[in-house]
Protein backbone atom coordinates (compact mmCIF):
# COMPACT_ATOMS: atom_id res chain seq x y z
CA UNK A 1 0.00 0.00 0.00
CA UNK A 2 0.95 3.43 0.22
CA UNK A 3 3.62 4.67 2.17
CA UNK A 4 4.31 8.35 3.42
CA UNK A 5 7.54 8.49 5.59
CA UNK A 6 8.31 11.11 7.96
CA UNK A 7 11.66 12.41 9.44
CA UNK A 8 12.46 12.81 11.88
CA UNK A 9 10.72 10.39 14.32
CA UNK A 10 11.36 12.63 17.56
CA UNK A 11 13.53 15.99 18.09
CA UNK A 12 14.52 17.67 20.99
CA UNK A 13 15.26 21.33 20.32
CA UNK A 14 16.23 24.62 22.46
CA UNK A 15 13.88 27.20 22.72
CA UNK A 16 14.41 30.28 19.84
CA UNK A 17 16.04 27.48 17.56
CA UNK A 18 14.23 26.25 14.07
CA UNK A 19 13.34 22.52 13.63
CA UNK A 20 12.49 21.13 9.84
CA UNK A 21 10.19 18.21 9.96
CA UNK A 22 10.28 16.26 6.07
CA UNK A 23 6.99 14.34 4.51
CA UNK A 24 7.55 11.98 2.00
CA UNK A 25 5.32 9.86 0.13
CA UNK A 26 7.16 6.89 -1.21
CA UNK A 27 5.39 5.03 -4.08
CA UNK A 28 2.94 8.01 -5.23
CA UNK A 29 2.68 11.16 -6.04
CA UNK A 30 0.89 13.34 -3.69
CA UNK A 31 -0.80 16.87 -5.44
CA UNK A 32 -1.74 17.32 -1.74
CA UNK A 33 -0.15 17.22 1.61
CA UNK A 34 -1.82 17.97 5.44
CA UNK A 35 -0.29 19.16 8.61
CA UNK A 36 -1.79 18.33 12.05
CA UNK A 37 -1.03 18.62 15.57
CA UNK A 38 -1.55 16.43 18.12
CA UNK A 39 -1.23 18.18 21.72
CA UNK A 40 -1.38 15.03 24.52
CA UNK A 41 -4.95 13.52 25.04
CA UNK A 42 -6.02 15.23 22.33
CA UNK A 43 -7.24 15.68 18.72
CA UNK A 44 -5.45 16.16 15.61
CA UNK A 45 -6.07 19.88 14.64
CA UNK A 46 -5.37 20.74 10.66
CA UNK A 47 -2.44 23.18 10.83
CA UNK A 48 -2.47 23.73 6.78
CA UNK A 49 -2.97 22.06 3.53
CA UNK A 50 -0.36 22.33 0.77
CA UNK A 51 -0.87 21.83 -3.10
CA UNK A 52 2.24 20.88 -4.90
CA UNK A 53 3.71 24.19 -6.27
CA UNK A 54 1.82 26.63 -4.60
CA UNK A 55 1.33 28.10 -1.45
CA UNK A 56 0.10 26.70 1.56
CA UNK A 57 -3.29 27.26 2.91
CA UNK A 58 -3.53 27.96 6.72
CA UNK A 59 -6.27 26.89 9.33
CA UNK A 60 -7.56 30.02 11.49
CA UNK A 61 -5.17 30.37 14.48
CA UNK A 62 -2.18 28.96 12.47
CA UNK A 63 0.51 31.58 12.42
CA UNK A 64 1.71 30.96 8.32
CA UNK A 65 5.16 32.98 9.66
CA UNK A 66 6.22 30.35 12.41
CA UNK A 67 5.13 27.39 10.27
CA UNK A 68 6.56 27.09 7.25
CA UNK A 69 5.53 24.81 4.40
CA UNK A 70 6.80 23.96 1.66
CA UNK A 71 5.87 21.30 -0.73
CA UNK A 72 7.69 21.71 -3.55
CA UNK A 73 7.79 18.33 -5.13
CA UNK A 74 4.86 16.12 -6.07
CA UNK A 75 6.86 14.03 -3.49
CA UNK A 76 7.86 16.01 -0.57
CA UNK A 77 6.75 18.97 2.11
CA UNK A 78 8.44 19.91 4.43
CA UNK A 79 7.23 21.69 7.85
CA UNK A 80 9.76 23.99 9.50
CA UNK A 81 8.80 25.17 13.35
CA UNK A 82 10.82 28.78 13.13
CA UNK A 83 11.85 30.16 16.51
CA UNK A 84 10.04 27.35 18.19
CA UNK A 85 9.09 27.32 22.12
CA UNK A 86 7.82 25.28 24.38
CA UNK A 87 4.79 25.53 23.96
CA UNK A 88 5.20 24.44 20.43
CA UNK A 89 6.07 21.18 21.93
CA UNK A 90 3.67 18.68 20.74
CA UNK A 91 2.95 15.49 17.71
CA UNK A 92 3.03 16.63 14.39
CA UNK A 93 1.74 14.50 11.76
CA UNK A 94 1.48 14.84 7.99
CA UNK A 95 -0.61 13.20 5.79
CA UNK A 96 -0.49 12.61 1.73
CA UNK A 97 -3.30 12.02 -1.10
CA UNK A 98 -2.60 11.44 -4.50
CA UNK A 99 -5.94 13.32 -5.80
CA UNK A 100 -9.14 14.56 -4.41
CA UNK A 101 -10.53 10.92 -4.83
CA UNK A 102 -7.95 9.40 -3.07
CA UNK A 103 -7.73 8.10 0.83
CA UNK A 104 -5.31 9.97 2.85
CA UNK A 105 -2.25 7.90 3.80
CA UNK A 106 -0.74 9.38 7.33
CA UNK A 107 2.87 9.68 8.25
CA UNK A 108 4.31 8.18 11.38
CA UNK A 109 4.33 11.45 13.33
CA UNK A 110 7.11 13.49 14.77
CA UNK A 111 7.52 14.26 18.62
CA UNK A 112 8.91 17.53 19.15
CA UNK A 113 10.34 18.50 21.87
CA UNK A 114 11.03 22.37 23.15
CA UNK A 115 13.39 22.80 26.17
CA UNK B 1 -17.51 25.79 10.85
CA UNK B 2 -17.69 21.91 10.69
CA UNK B 3 -17.73 20.46 14.13
CA UNK B 4 -17.37 16.29 14.50
CA UNK B 5 -17.69 15.54 18.17
CA UNK B 6 -17.53 11.79 19.48
CA UNK B 7 -19.54 10.34 22.17
CA UNK B 8 -18.14 9.33 24.67
CA UNK B 9 -14.76 10.43 24.90
CA UNK B 10 -13.88 7.88 27.56
CA UNK B 11 -15.05 4.05 27.46
CA UNK B 12 -14.10 1.74 30.12
CA UNK B 13 -15.29 -1.73 29.45
CA UNK B 14 -14.82 -5.27 30.12
CA UNK B 15 -13.93 -7.99 27.51
CA UNK B 16 -16.52 -10.04 25.84
CA UNK B 17 -18.96 -6.70 26.28
CA UNK B 18 -20.11 -4.79 23.05
CA UNK B 19 -20.27 -0.92 23.01
CA UNK B 20 -21.20 1.36 20.16
CA UNK B 21 -19.46 4.72 19.85
CA UNK B 22 -20.72 7.47 18.26
CA UNK B 23 -19.55 10.59 16.02
CA UNK B 24 -21.63 13.36 15.01
CA UNK B 25 -20.79 16.21 12.59
CA UNK B 26 -22.45 19.13 11.58
CA UNK B 27 -22.39 19.36 7.64
CA UNK B 28 -22.40 17.28 4.90
CA UNK B 29 -19.52 15.60 3.65
CA UNK B 30 -17.82 13.54 0.96
CA UNK B 31 -17.20 10.34 3.45
CA UNK B 32 -16.20 9.11 6.36
CA UNK B 33 -13.33 7.49 8.26
CA UNK B 34 -12.65 5.96 11.23
CA UNK B 35 -9.14 5.63 12.32
CA UNK B 36 -7.65 3.68 15.55
CA UNK B 37 -4.29 5.72 17.24
CA UNK B 38 -2.22 3.48 19.82
CA UNK B 39 -0.34 5.79 22.13
CA UNK B 40 2.73 8.04 20.64
CA UNK B 41 1.80 6.50 17.76
CA UNK B 42 -0.03 7.63 14.28
CA UNK B 43 -3.30 6.48 12.78
CA UNK B 44 -4.51 3.53 11.93
CA UNK B 45 -7.03 3.77 9.08
CA UNK B 46 -9.57 1.23 9.60
CA UNK B 47 -13.06 1.99 8.12
CA UNK B 48 -13.91 4.24 5.22
CA UNK B 49 -17.83 4.97 4.45
CA UNK B 50 -18.72 6.76 1.11
CA UNK B 51 -22.72 6.89 1.24
CA UNK B 52 -25.75 6.34 3.25
CA UNK B 53 -26.42 3.14 4.82
CA UNK B 54 -22.94 2.28 4.36
CA UNK B 55 -22.03 -0.58 6.54
CA UNK B 56 -18.68 -2.23 6.92
CA UNK B 57 -16.95 -4.96 9.09
CA UNK B 58 -13.44 -6.21 10.22
CA UNK B 59 -13.10 -8.41 12.73
CA UNK B 60 -15.29 -7.09 15.99
CA UNK B 61 -15.24 -3.54 14.56
CA UNK B 62 -18.85 -2.18 12.44
CA UNK B 63 -19.00 0.91 11.20
CA UNK B 64 -22.45 2.28 9.93
CA UNK B 65 -23.03 5.80 8.60
CA UNK B 66 -26.49 7.95 8.00
CA UNK B 67 -25.37 10.68 6.23
CA UNK B 68 -29.25 12.12 6.56
CA UNK B 69 -28.57 12.33 10.45
CA UNK B 70 -25.20 13.49 10.21
CA UNK B 71 -23.91 10.38 12.33
CA UNK B 72 -22.09 7.59 12.26
CA UNK B 73 -21.07 4.61 14.85
CA UNK B 74 -18.45 2.34 15.26
CA UNK B 75 -20.20 -0.62 17.26
CA UNK B 76 -18.02 -2.73 19.16
CA UNK B 77 -18.57 -6.87 19.49
CA UNK B 78 -16.91 -8.85 22.40
CA UNK B 79 -14.28 -6.34 22.96
CA UNK B 80 -10.99 -8.13 23.94
CA UNK B 81 -8.13 -6.38 25.75
CA UNK B 82 -5.99 -5.58 22.13
CA UNK B 83 -8.81 -3.34 21.29
CA UNK B 84 -7.67 -0.79 23.50
CA UNK B 85 -6.75 2.47 21.99
CA UNK B 86 -7.88 5.63 21.12
CA UNK B 87 -10.61 6.48 18.07
CA UNK B 88 -11.10 8.98 15.95
CA UNK B 89 -13.80 9.69 13.32
CA UNK B 90 -13.24 12.23 10.63
CA UNK B 91 -15.07 13.79 8.03
CA UNK B 92 -14.35 15.09 4.70
CA UNK B 93 -14.86 18.06 3.59
CA UNK B 94 -12.17 18.28 0.66
CA UNK B 95 -9.68 18.58 4.27
CA UNK B 96 -10.17 16.22 7.16
CA UNK B 97 -11.11 17.20 10.07
CA UNK B 98 -11.38 14.54 12.93
CA UNK B 99 -13.53 13.55 15.74
CA UNK B 100 -12.16 14.90 19.50
CA UNK B 101 -11.66 10.96 19.83
CA UNK B 102 -13.05 8.34 22.35
CA UNK B 103 -10.30 6.32 24.59
CA UNK B 104 -11.74 2.85 24.75
CA UNK B 105 -10.10 0.85 27.84
CA UNK B 106 -10.78 -2.85 27.59
CA UNK B 107 -10.38 -4.42 30.96
CA UNK B 108 -9.71 -7.97 31.64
Amino acid sequence: GAVVSQHPSRVICKSGTSVKIECRSLDFQATTMFWYRQFPKQSLMLMATSNEGSKATYEQGVEKDKFLINHASLTLSTLTVTSAHPEDSSFYICSAREDSSSPLHFGNGTRLTVT
Amino acid sequence: ELKVEQNPLFLSMQEGKNYTIYCNYSTTSDRLYWYRQDPGKSLESLFVLLSNGAVKQEGRLMASLDTKARLSTLHITAAVHDLSATYFCAVQVGKLIFGTGTLLAVQP
